[in-house]
């Protein structure tokens, strides 16, 4: 079956560090990957997606994330986080040809202190 | 566009009881919506996939008769948790895939707590 796992249970960081979330899924073949947030008390966003193209993908608020497919990997960066930033972040992989159905990490729950 | 939306977002209901939780497609048409539940401080988990005009897809481990889905229209999909228990006490969140589309976008959950 297929499975997505996070590395990071809960990361903390101050303000304009860098960020890097782990993400590696199990599938052999084609895949669309994203990364979602979640605000407090608020519904999931999508941050960003890959369907194909360019491994390396720009989606809103400053991310990016890269495929590498080698490694199944997508991992999601930002080069300087904001106290705003804080939020549980979700890695979510949809099997190519199985419609929409999606597969989630675990979540990471990422802090930002002021 | 895309908007989907989830009714009621919170309900309080007691043991034993029944309840109906709406998933709207609000700007666009949804064949197909999927249900998720999310623990608290987990991860979503697909608990079925509701297509229009038929039954829905069970994931492994979901009791088809405790939880009722019905996709009557292109933009309407209902959840039923049938004789809730405290255990049922979770975060619901449904997912509506546009017609033709591969993402899908998200309500903004429906958190059940029965008592």
């Amino acid at each position: 079956a297929q499975s997505v796992s996070q590395h990071n249970h809960h990361v903390i960081l101050s303000e304009a560090a860098s960020l890097e979330l782990g993400c590696n899924y199990s599938y052999g073949g084609t895949v669309n990957l994203f990364w979602y947030v979640q605000y407090p008390g608020q519904h999931l966003q999508l941050l960003l997606k890959y369907f194909s193209g360019d491994p390396l993908v720009k989606g809103i608020k400053g991310f990016e994330a890269e495929f590498i497919k080698s490694k199944f990997s997508f991992n999601l960066r930002k080069p300087s986080v904001q106290w705003s930033d804080t939020a549980e972040y979700f890695c979510a992989v949809n099997v190519y040809n199985q419609g929409g159905k999606l597969i989630f990490g675990q979540g990471t729950e990422l802090s930002v202190k002021p | 566009g895309a908007v989907v939306s989830q009714h009621p977002s919170r309900v309080i209901c007691k043991s034993g009881t029944s309840v109906k939780i709406e998933c709207r497609s609000l700007d666009f048409q949804a064949t197909t919506m999927f249900w998720y539940r999310q623990f608290p401080k987990q991860s979503l988990m697909l608990m079925a996939t509701s297509n229009e005009g038929s039954k829905a897809t069970y994931e492994q481990g979901v009791e088809k008769d405790k939880f009722l889905i019905n996709h009557a229209s292109l933009t309407l999909s209902t959840l039923t948790v049938t004789s809730a228990h405290p255990e049922d006490s979770s975060f619901y969140i449904c997912s509506a895939l546009r017609t033709g589309n591969t993402e899908a976008f998200f309500g903004q959950g429906t958190r059940l707590t029965v008592v």
